[in-house]
């Protein structure tokens, strides 16, 4: 079975600070993690994705995530918050292949100026 | 790029009436899965399909079935709607794992929503 547990359903942060959303998973086989954004009304939009190879994997608009098996985490980090990075972020597990994602509750990301 | 495409991306009905939401995934893509987000909720997957057979099957009520034609697009039939169905119905694409193809994308697109509203 597989789960993921995102750490804190609302983070707010000032304009150019560190971003961080954080993200547990648990899997009896080796994980696919996936960071998905969604803004207001619209679809999940991928950000990164871990399989295997790299722990550290880069995503778009700045985004980048490490892997860290002995942790079982996978955390959403950017170095400096942009006002248009204000949205949802879900991280999300498979097991690969054409499974099914397994999403975390949800993390509400605000940035105030 | 083309991306997932759903329609209609809103609809409004009635409890106890049927809905027929459509997918059509990403050109090459053969793998379909169906997510359901209830307001303020994380997605939850329904029912997926590979070459036009059924793959995966979560939590999907009996009222619900779905399908994946010829064409790989995908339908999703919903009848006796209950105030409960209203939902953003997500559908997603992926290049499906086939045995010694080493073609596994392993990363599922998604559509932009059909929001229904049961009234």
């Amino acid at each position: 079975a597989q789960s993921v547990t995102q750490l804190g359903s609302h983070v707010s942060v000032s304009e150019g600070a560190l971003v961080l959303l954080r993200c547990n998973y648990s899997s009896s086989v080796p994980p696919y993690l996936f960071w998905y954004v969604q803004y207001p009304n619209q679809g999940l939009q991928l950000l990164l994705k871990y399989t295997t190879g790299a722990t550290l994997v880069k995503g778009i608009n700045g985004f980048e995530a490490e892997f860290k098996k002995s942790e079982t985490s996978f955390h959403l980090t950017k170095p400096s918050a942009h006002m248009s990075d204000a949205a949802e972020y879900f991280c999300a597990v498979s097991s690969g292949g054409y499974n099914k994602l397994i999403f975390g509750a949800g993390t509400r990301l605000a940035v105030h100026p | 790029a083309a991306g997932v495409i759903q329609s209609p991306r809103h609809l409004i009905k009635e409890k106890r009436e049927t809905a027929t939401l459509k997918c059509y995934p990403i050109p090459r893509h053969d793998t379909v899965y169906w997510y359901q987000q209830g307001p303020g909720q994380d997605p939850q997957f329904l029912i997926s399909f590979y070459e036009k057979m059924q793959s995966d099957k979560g939590s999907i009520p009996d009222r619900f079935s779905a399908q994946q034609f010829s064409d790989y697009h995908s339908e999703l039939n919903m009848s006796s709607l209950e105030l409960g169905d209203s939902a953003l119905y997500f559908c997603a694409s992926s290049l499906g794992a086939r045995l010694g193809s080493g073609g596994a994308t392993d990363t599922q697109y998604f559509g932009p929503g059909t929001r229904l509203t049961v009234l």
